[in-house]
């Protein structure tokens, strides 16, 4: 069965700077995709990137990019010039080739940003 | 275009009683998904559905739970006879038929009293 680990139960950055959560998976698979998710106080859950592992390059949307490390099944997310807005509850998941409706979702990182 | 719309948003039941959640797709999208999520946990797959078919219900807990997505209306998540321990938020999404990508709900709040 697939795993999705979240060592970090809470993280904390000064506004403007840069903070990574750290994710890791364990899978047998070689085709599938990796997720970060946001879930801020109104809970809504909100896709924030999208890994194919097929890919190489490590997915990026402005301010926030990911270090996918295959070998490893080790799946970072790196948030630059974090903002007041960033602060949430940030969830990796992972699900099996196309079918991303069955994901397996780590416990998650509270992250809070410091004025 | 409007989001997958669950509803109701929070919902209070005494124990023993029964909890129907629905759940509209996003307009085009063929394929919904019921999840859970405990007080400080990561959210957990229960059932994957096509309209009137159940593709994958392997996370749904086997007595008092079911969940169908007929032909016309939303998706319904029933619980029967609810005990504390149902009490979390449930969260829908949809995909389109070959999706890779899902899109959640707002989620309902059940509370069991």
């Amino acid at each position: 069965a697939q795993t999705v680990t979240q060592s970090q139960p809470e993280m904390s950055v000064q506004e403007a700077e840069t903070v990574t959560l750290s994710c890791t998976y364990d899978t047998s698979e070689s085709d599938y995709y990796l997720f970060w998710y946001k879930q801020p106080p109104s809970r809504q859950m909100i896709l924030v990137i999208r890994q194919e592992a097929y890919k190489q390059q490590n997915a990026t949307e402005n301010r926030f990019s990911v270090n996918f490390q295959k070998a490893a099944k080790s799946f970072s997310l790196k948030i630059s010039d974090s903002q007041l807005g960033d602060a949430a509850m940030y969830f990796c998941a992972y699900s099996y080739n196309t079918n991303a409706g069955k994901s397996t979702f780590g416990d998650g990182t509270t992250l809070t940003v410091k004025p | 275009n409007a989001g997958v719309m669950q509803n109701p948003r929070h919902l209070v039941r005494r124990r023993g009683q029964e909890a129907r959640l629905r759940c509209s797709p996003m307009k085009g999208h063929s394929h919904v998904y019921w999840y859970r999520q405990l007080p400080e946990e990561g959210l957990k797959f229960m059932v994957y559905l096509q309209k009137e078919n159940i593709i994958d219900e392997s996370g749904m807990p086997k007595e008092r739970f079911s969940a169908e997505f007929p032909k016309e209306g939303p998706s319904i998540l029933r619980i029967q006879q609810v005990v504390r321990g149902d009490s979390a938020a449930y969260f829908c999404a949809s995909s389109p038929l070959s999706g890779n990508t899902i899109y959640f709900g707002e989620g309902s709040w059940l509370t069991v009293v």
